[in-house]
């Protein structure tokens, strides 16, 4: 199985400031067709994840433009541009060019 | 709107078999590019993925936990089933299914609890 690693693993954040969370995986993840699959995913506590980012950058309809994704091959990042209130939760990132899929161990994001 | 949504047992017992059904609506599973899959998440842990099945009834498995999956769909009434066999305690999980869309997850369900415990 791919293996997707995720740093930090907690992340404490100012309100307004910005906030970034690597996501490396053990494989590259650029498919036969030439895309790279590698989605973000946020979950807040006793919800189910809601996909943020898919495809490395593209954002999800209705998803707030102060979240952004990047990278390529096998290094990703999540960046949140100014944190708000709602951001709090556990982030994954989640690769879908090898089955299974296979998501990172997740990062908190909690309010200093 | 796309919706899905989880129902099955809460509580199972160790070596009975759990079966989860996946309702969904708002797209349909005869069409092209579309999948429903399963996925679990251990109170407190990550999330992994179990079982696929596609428009075209191809079907991908988790390969630690192949031996004890199935996975079918009823495209007319708009459902998926799971099995697992051999329940263990370490199977306790929130389970979810999800919608793929050429072979990415997008919608999810809102998860159903699942004990398993003499």
């Amino acid at each position: 199985d791919v293996v997707m690693t995720q740093s930090p693993l907690s992340l404490p954040v100012t309100l307004g400031q910005p906030a970034s969370i690597s996501c490396r995986s053990s494989q590259s993840l650029v498919y036969s067709d030439g895309d790279t699959y590698l989605n973000w995913f946020h979950q807040r506590p006793g919800q189910s994840p809601r996909r943020l980012i898919y495809k490395v950058s593209n954002r999800d309809s209705g998803v707030p433009d102060r979240f952004s994704g990047s990278g390529s091959g096998t290094d990703f990042t999540l960046k949140i541009s100014r944190v708000e209130a709602e951001d709090v939760g556990i982030y994954y990132c989640m690769q879908g060019a090898h089955w299974p899929w296979t998501f990172g161990q997740g990062t908190r994001v909690e309010i200093k | 709107q796309i919706t899905l949504k989880e129902s099955g047992p809460t509580l199972v017992k160790p070596t009975q078999t759990l079966t989860l059904t996946c309702s969904f609506s708002g797209f349909s599973l005869s069409t092209r590019g579309v999948g429903v899959g399963w996925v679990r998440q251990p109170p407190g842990k990550a999330l992994d993925w179990l079982a696929l099945i596609y428009w075209d009834d191809d079907k991908r498995y988790s390969p630690s936990l192949r031996s004890r999956l199935a996975i079918t769909k009823d495209s007319s009434k708009n459902r998926v089933v799971l099995t697992m066999t051999n329940m263990d305690p370490v199977d306790t999980a929130t389970y979810y299914c999800a919608r793929e869309w050429w072979e990415q997850p997008d919608y999810w369900g809102q998860g159903t609890p699942v004990t398993v415990s003499s």
